[in-house]
């Protein structure tokens, strides 16, 4: 069966590290996307992704960064990771419309 | 700005019918979305409306007014699984998704 998955699913890191959240799909959508989730907020979109080598910033980007050099892999990387980051982490692939989503499991990272 | 409102929490009862509102202000406006969120689990989807009117599938039914912002998730023969956030998203003129913050609902027995 096609899947979405995440690794790693739990992660603690101190301030300043760099991290890289992977995010891996079997279902060959062109549409990838990073969200994060936090109480008391909607999802809140970090980068997203309609294809090979395209990347675009989403409305909570700062911090972050995405490369696509393939359709099954959009992992998300935090430059220098801040304790405003501690947060859980989603990422999701659509086929062609960007509405109906299939999400991963998500990665709960703490920044100490 | 955008803006999504959902009620924080609900609470029903086992048997029951319950209506989860949602109401919206968005630059454009190219569809609503519900999904369920498991405690500690991944959103999945339920329904989408882009017309006005009702959509039924199986005991959820959603309901979308677009001359009033607004929109309904019915939930009818309620059971013990249905414990879930409800997440509301609306798909923007840049067909961007903007959700809200979900509404959790606690079925009691």
């Amino acid at each position: 069966d096609a899947e979405i998955t995440q690794s790693p699913r739990h992660k603690i890191t101190e301030t300043g590290r760099q991290v890289t959240l992977a995010c891996h799909q079997t279902w060959n959508h062109n549409n990838m996307f990073w969200y994060r989730q936090d109480l008391g907020h909607g999802l809140r979109l970090i980068h997203y992704s309609y294809g090979v080598q395209d990347t675009n910033k989403g409305e909570v980007s700062d911090g972050y960064s995405v490369s696509r050099s393939n359709t099954e892999d959009l992992p998300l990387t935090l430059e220098s990771a801040a304790s405003s980051q501690t947060s859980v982490y989603f990422c999701a692939s659509s086929e062609r419309d960007p509405g109906e989503l299939f999400f991963g499991e998500g990665s709960r990272l703490t920044v100490l | 700005g955008q803006n999504i409102d959902q009620p924080t929490e609900m609470t029903a009862t086992e048997g029951a019918i319950v209506q989860i509102n949602c109401t919206y202000q968005t630059s454009g406006f190219n569809g609503l979305f519900w999904y369920q969120q498991h405690a500690g689990e991944a959103p999945t989807f339920l329904s989408y409306n882009v017309l006005d009117g009702l959509e039924e599938k199986g005991r959820f039914s959603s309901f979308l007014s677009r001359s009033k912002g607004y929109s309904y998730l019915l939930l009818k023969e309620l059971q013990m699984k249905d414990s879930a956030s409800y997440l509301c998203a609306v798909r923007d003129s840049n067909y961007q998704l903007i959700w809200g913050a979900g509404t959790k609902l606690i079925i009691k027995p």
